[in-house]
């Protein structure tokens, strides 16, 4: 199947710092990106939807100039957590739908291995 | 996107075929079932979908209902790399909306 990276897999940083989290689709090119926060014992909570040369499509709740969502290319998104704070430490996830396959309706997404975010 | 309810959480031994429920009565007629599973601090792993009819590949079957308002995904052989949370999603490609999923703890 098709492959989707997250980088980096683990990081912590200060209260008040910002922090970038990368996600990309490895062997196929992705008009579409999914980032997903999952805090522990919970399930993925979907933040935004990311389109390659576009504005993301965050979901209801979710700030928009806290996270802020790049997809400069189509096989590149990036997640920034602006001024975190450590309510923002969870489980980043990102995922991507294979432009290639058709775009047909039923395509399923290929999810990433996840960014653990620490914020002291 | 159909919003699902699974239990909670299964056991099955192992060797044995592991039967996930899912209920999703508010399906609508365009839209798949898509199953995933997620093992400890990774990324969802896909498994399976379909539409109406029942699909089988090699990790899993696709057991969904005429009316459509639920399905069952089965292991067929489960082994103690099969513990996981399983989750059951309703909807079309663009917007995935996870419900609680089953954990499913597989039983030497």
């Amino acid at each position: 199947g098709a492959v989707v990276s997250q980088h980096p897999s683990r990081v912590i940083c200060k209260s008040g710092t910002s922090v970038k989290i990368e996600c990309r689709s490895l062997d196929f090119q992705a008009t579409t990106m999914f980032w997903y926060r999952q805090f522990p014992k919970q399930s993925l909570m979907l933040m935004a939807t990311s389109n390659e040369g576009s504005k993301a499509t965050y979901e209801q709740g979710v700030e928009k100039d806290k996270f802020l969502i790049n997809h400069a290319s189509l096989t590149l998104s990036t997640l920034t957590v602006t001024s975190a704070h450590p309510e923002d430490s969870s489980f980043y996830i990102c995922s991507a739908r294979d432009l290639l396959a058709g775009g047909h309706s039923y395509n399923e997404q290929f999810f990433g291995p996840g960014t653990r975010l620490t914020v002291l | 996107d159909a919003k699902t309810t699974q239990p909670p959480s299964m056991d099955c031994a192992e060797g044995r075929a592991a039967n996930l429920p899912c209920n999703h009565s508010t399906i609508s007629g365009n839209e798949y079932v898509y199953w995933y599973r997620q093992i400890h601090s990774q990324g969802p792993q896909y498994i399976i979908h379909g539409l109406k009819n029942n699909e089988t590949n090699e990790m899993a079957s696709l057991i969904i209902t005429e009316d459509r308002k639920s399905s069952t995904l089965i292991l067929p052989h489960a082994t103690l790399r099969d513990t996981a949370v399983y989750y059951c999603i309703a909807g079309r490609f663009n917007q995935f909306y996870f419900g609680t999923g089953t954990s499913l703890t597989v039983i030497p």
